[in-house]
Parts: C-alpha cells; sequence; structure tokens
C-alpha cells in the first residue's frame, strides 16, 4: 500500500544547527504523487510547510526546503539553521492529487534549544 | 488566503454519548472535504472523504453509522462521533481543497476529543 516513512523522534538540536528530517514514500497506488511537509506547533493544527508536486523539483519556505527525489523515493527535510521557534511537530506527507487522498508519516518532534 | 475554522477546538463528553463538530472554509471553496483522526501515539489516519456531487467516501475501519459527516455546501461541513468510547479519543482535523484540482489540503486547528 501507500505509505511515509520519517525520523522517529525526538530530534533535538541545537540553536544555528543545521537540521535533516528524511522521509522516504511508497506510492504503490498513486500514479503522481504529490509530496508535503507540514508542521504542528504547540496548540495549533497542520500547517503547510512546503510543497513539491513535480519530481526532481525543489520546495522551499521559512528556510526549508526539500527535493522530491524518485529514483529513491525521497523527500528529505533540511534546514541550514534552525532557530527555538522552530520546535515543532513536522509530518512528511503524500499526496494523491486524482483521489484527494493525503497518507502521512508518523511525525517527527523536533526541539531546537539555545 | 485560504482558511479552515474548526470547532470546537477542545470537547469532552461521556463514554456512550456523542458529539459533533464543525468544519468552516474561509476564503475559497471546498470542493472536498477530508476527515482525519489522530490517536494517541499514532499518525494521521483518513476516516472519509467528501467531495462535491459524490457520495461520502469512508476509510476501511471507519463507517457512516459511527462517523455521519454533513457537508451541505462548499463551505462547511460536519461531523458527528456516535457513541463515543475511550478508543475514540484523539485529535479529530478537517481538511480542505479548492477548486482547480488544487493539490494543497488546508486544516482547521483540529478538534480534541476526551472521552470520559
Amino acid at each position: 500500500g501507500d505509505s511515509v516513512t520519517q525520523t522517529e523522534g525526538p530530534v533535538t538540536v541545537s540553536e544555528s544547527e543545521s537540521l535533516i528530517i528524511n522521509c522516504t514514500y511508497s506510492a504503490t497506488s498513486i500514479a503522481y504523487p504529490n509530496l508535503f511537509w507540514y508542521v504542528r506547533y504547540p496548540g495549533e493544527g497542520l500547517q503547510l510547510l512546503l510543497k513539491v508536486i513535480t519530481a526532481g523539483q525543489k520546495g522551499s519556505s521559512r528556510g526549508f526546503e526539500a527535493t522530491y527525489n524518485k529514483e529513491t523515493t525521497s523527500f528529505h527535510l533540511q534546514k541550514a539553521s534552525v532557530q527555538e521557534s522552530d520546535s515543532a511537530v513536522y509530518y512528511c506527507a503524500l499526496g494523491d492529487w486524482g483521489n484527494y487522498k493525503y497518507v502521512f508519516g508518523a511525525g517527527t518532534r523536533l526541539k531546537v534549544i539555545a | 488566503g485560504a482558511l479552515v475554522y474548526q470547532y470546537p477546538r477542545r470537547t469532552i463528553c461521556k463514554s456512550g454519548t456523542s458529539m459533533r463538530m464543525e468544519c468552516q472554509a474561509v476564503g475559497f471553496q471546498a470542493t472536498s472535504v477530508a476527515w482525519y483522526r489522530q490517536s494517541p501515539q499514532k499518525t494521521f489516519e483518513l476516516i472519509a472523504l467528501s467531495t462535491v456531487n459524490s457520495a461520502i467516501k469512508y476509510e476501511q475501519n471507519f463507517t457512516q453509522e459511527k462517523f455521519p459527516i454533513s457537508h451541505p455546501n462548499l463551505s462547511f461541513s460536519s461531523m458527528t462521533v456516535l457513541n463515543a468510547y475511550l478508543e475514540d479519543r484523539g485529535l479529530y482535523l478537517c481538511g480542505a481543497r479548492g477548486q482547480g484540482g488544487a493539490e494543497t489540503l488546508y486544516f482547521g486547528s483540529g478538534t480534541r476529543l476526551t472521552v470520559l
């Protein structure tokens, strides 16, 4: 079936250090998967961080970036220098454009310490 | 911009009772609405997908008898959890998608259900 696997948290990083959260996917029933990163801050809902709908493209937002790699079926999230305000839970998601359906990873809790 | 409001934010109900949650799209017309649940220690599971001009489609393990959904227009959707029990507790998220084949789901802040 369709699935998303991401780095198991919690992940603790010091402020100004770099970050990578791994995400790999399996899209057995989705012909043209779209890939997303959502973020959930404490007490809030899911917010779209970035999305890429075409393989080979890179998405970026708020200093985060991720490249849709069809060969390795990966969509890793990276940031060169994290801030305390980046502390949140990050979810990688696989979207089926045709069937309006998303599959989420388990989420990775990120804690940035000063 | 596209916003999705979901209410209530939190609710507590006694075991065996029911509760209703609502979802409203603001700033865009929601051609489809997806309801998800995040149970403790789990990721988001799709409960059902409601698309304009189509019947509501429930995922395996979720039924209309347990989670009836009303989607009367392009801006509003509601879902009820009937006869709630401990295993129904969690965060319920509503995600709405706009017209033109837009691929992004915009989510509300969720309704956290506690069952006593």
